[in-house]
C-alpha cells in the first residue's frame, strides 16, 4: 500500500474531448510525476512538479498539462484528445525526488 | 539520451526453477536503478533501488545486482504468486532537475504451478 490514490479507475472519452485525472500524494510528499503506459511498454515520464511548480517535462505536447496543489494532490488535463492517447496513467509521489511509489492508475479509453 | 532494455521479453518457468532476468542500461550520470513489480491493470509496485556497481539487495526469492552496463533481478525457487511484469527503471544525470524515470518494456513473467 503506497499511501497514493487515483481517480477515476476508469474513463471512456470520445475523440476531441478534454480529461482530467486526479492524484492524490502521500503526506508530505512534494513531488509528484506522471506517467502514461501504454499496453504492453514501460511506463513513459509526461511531466513532474516539486512545490508545485513543473520542474520536468518528457516528449509530450502542450495539451498535456498539470498542476499540483498545496494540500499533496494533483491534476493531469489532456485537451484534444487523440485515439492514441488510449492508455493507463499513473501518478507517483516522491518525497524529495527519492524513490517514487506508484499510484493504482486511471485507464482511459479514446473512442 | 537514457535508454533501457529488458531481456527476455516473457519468461515461463516451472515452480521451484530459479532464473534471472536482464536489463541494459545507457545513461548519463547514474543517480539510481530501480526494480518494479507490475501486475495486470494496476500500478508498478516498488522493489529495490540500486545506486553503484557492486551493490546487491534481496527480498524474499528476489536478489537484484548491478554493474556498469547492466542489472540481473535473480529468482530463486518462484512460486506462482511471483508471476507479474518485471520493469526496471533508471534515474539518470541528464534529465536536469527533473529525477524523472526511464523504464524498459519489462519482462513478463508466468511462474507455472
Amino acid at each position: 500500500e503506497t499511501g497514493v490514490t487515483q481517480s477515476p479507475t476508469h474513463l471512456i472519452k470520445t475523440r476531441g474531448q478534454q480529461v482530467t485525472l486526479r492524484c492524490s500524494s502521500q503526506s508530505g510528499h512534494n513531488t509528484v510525476s506522471w506517467y502514461q503506459q501504454a499496453l504492453g511498454q514501460g511506463p513513459q515520464f509526461i511531466f513532474q512538479y516539486y512545490r508545485e511548480e513543473e520542474n520536468g517535462r518528457g516528449n509530450f505536447p502542450p495539451r498535456f498539462s498539470g498542476l499540483q496543489f498545496p494540500n499533496y494532490s494533483s491534476e493531469l488535463n489532456v485537451n484534444a484528445l487523440e485515439l492514441d492517447d488510449s492508455a493507463l496513467y499513473l501518478c507517483a509521489s516522491t518525497l524529495n525526488q527519492q524513490t517514487q511509489y506508484f499510484g493504482p492508475g486511471t485507464r482511459l479509453l479514446v473512442l | 539520451e537514457d535508454q533501457v532494455t529488458q531481456s527476455p521479453e516473457a519468461l515461463r518457468l516451472q515452480e521451484g526453477e530459479s532464473s534471472s532476468l536482464n536489463c541494459s542500461y545507457t545513461v548519463s550520470g547514474l543517480r539510481g536503478l530501480f526494480w518494479y513489480r507490475q501486475d495486470p491493470g494496476k500500478g508498478p509496485e516498488f522493489l529495490f533501488t540500486l545506486y553503484s556497481a557492486g551493490e546487491e539487495k534481496e527480498k524474499e526469492r528476489l536478489k537484484a545486482t548491478l554493474t556498469k552496463k547492466e542489472s540481473f533481478l535473480h529468482i530463486t525457487a518462484p512460486k506462482p504468486e511471483d508471476s507479474a511484469t518485471y520493469l526496471c527503471a533508471v534515474q539518470g544525470g541528464s534529465s536536469g532537475s527533473a529525477r524523472q524515470l526511464t523504464f524498459g518494456s519489462g519482462t513478463q513473467l508466468t511462474v507455472l504451478p
